[in-house]
């Protein structure tokens, strides 16, 4: 059975930072691309990261230079360090797993839980 | 940057009816890279629609996605208690952005 389990979410002041774990397990995490998907308080999904299994990395706009997505194919484990936090980044912190289409495109077939980031002073 | 909008913003229905949800892009998704998910209160998103028809693993066959270029729609032909939920359509493609529509509410009439 497909497991994605995450942590490390928690209350931040605005300006610090956190790093999220997602522990993988139930499949060959190497073989897999993977995502980071947050969901604030009461909204909709917006998808932040992605990782490939080539190791080729994707940001939106609304956190690159400040998250950095990472992974530890040794240890089943996805990482979001995330740095310089906002008000706005408060959100619920979901990672996903890709699949590929056989057209190239990457959706997401299953999701963990999601910890919840709450940047407030 | 592909924008989704998604109608009606809720839908109210009964148990047993047929549900049509429609999402529309502002731009062409090429090759149907378009995918519907459930998400229920407090629960991550669950994956029913991929290529904007295949029907993910386990998915129900009153589940079904259809469309192509710039409107899809996902209809639940027979509604049962547990398919109340909030859907989101989603498009996807080699690279991204990858965005989501902003979310279509069923609930309960």
């Amino acid at each position: 059975e497909v497991q994605l389990v995450e942590s490390g979410g928690g209350l931040v002041q605005p300006g610090g930072s956190l790093r999220l774990s997602c522990a993988a397990s139930g499949f060959t995490f190497a073989s897999y691309g993977m995502h980071w998907v947050r969901q604030a308080p009461g909204k909709g999904l917006e998808w932040i990261s992605y990782i490939s299994t080539s190791g080729t990395i994707y940001y939106a706009d609304s956190v690159k230079g400040r998250f950095t997505i990472s992974r530890d194919n040794a240890k089943n484990s996805l990482y979001l360090q995330m740095n310089s936090l906002r008000d706005e980044d408060t959100a619920v912190y979901f990672c996903a797993r890709v699949r590929t289409d056989p057209y190239g495109g990457v959706y997401f077939d299953y999701w963990g839980q999601g910890t919840l980031v709450t940047v407030s002073s | 940057e592909i924008v989704l909008t998604q109608s009606p913003g809720t839908l109210s229905l009964s148990p047993g009816e047929r549900a049509t949800l429609s999402c529309r892009a502002s731009q062409r998704i090429t090759n149907n890279h378009l995918a519907w998910y459930q998400q229920k209160p407090g629960q991550a998103p669950r994956l029913l629609i991929y290529g904007a028809s295949s029907r993910a693993t386990g998915i129900p066959d009153r589940f079904s996605g259809s469309g192509s270029g710039t409107d899809f729609t996902l209809t639940i032909s027979r509604l049962e208690p547990e398919d109340f939920a909030v859907f989101y359509c989603h498009q996807y493609g080699s690279s991204p952005p990858y965005t989501f529509g902003q979310g279509t509410k069923l609930e309960i009439k």
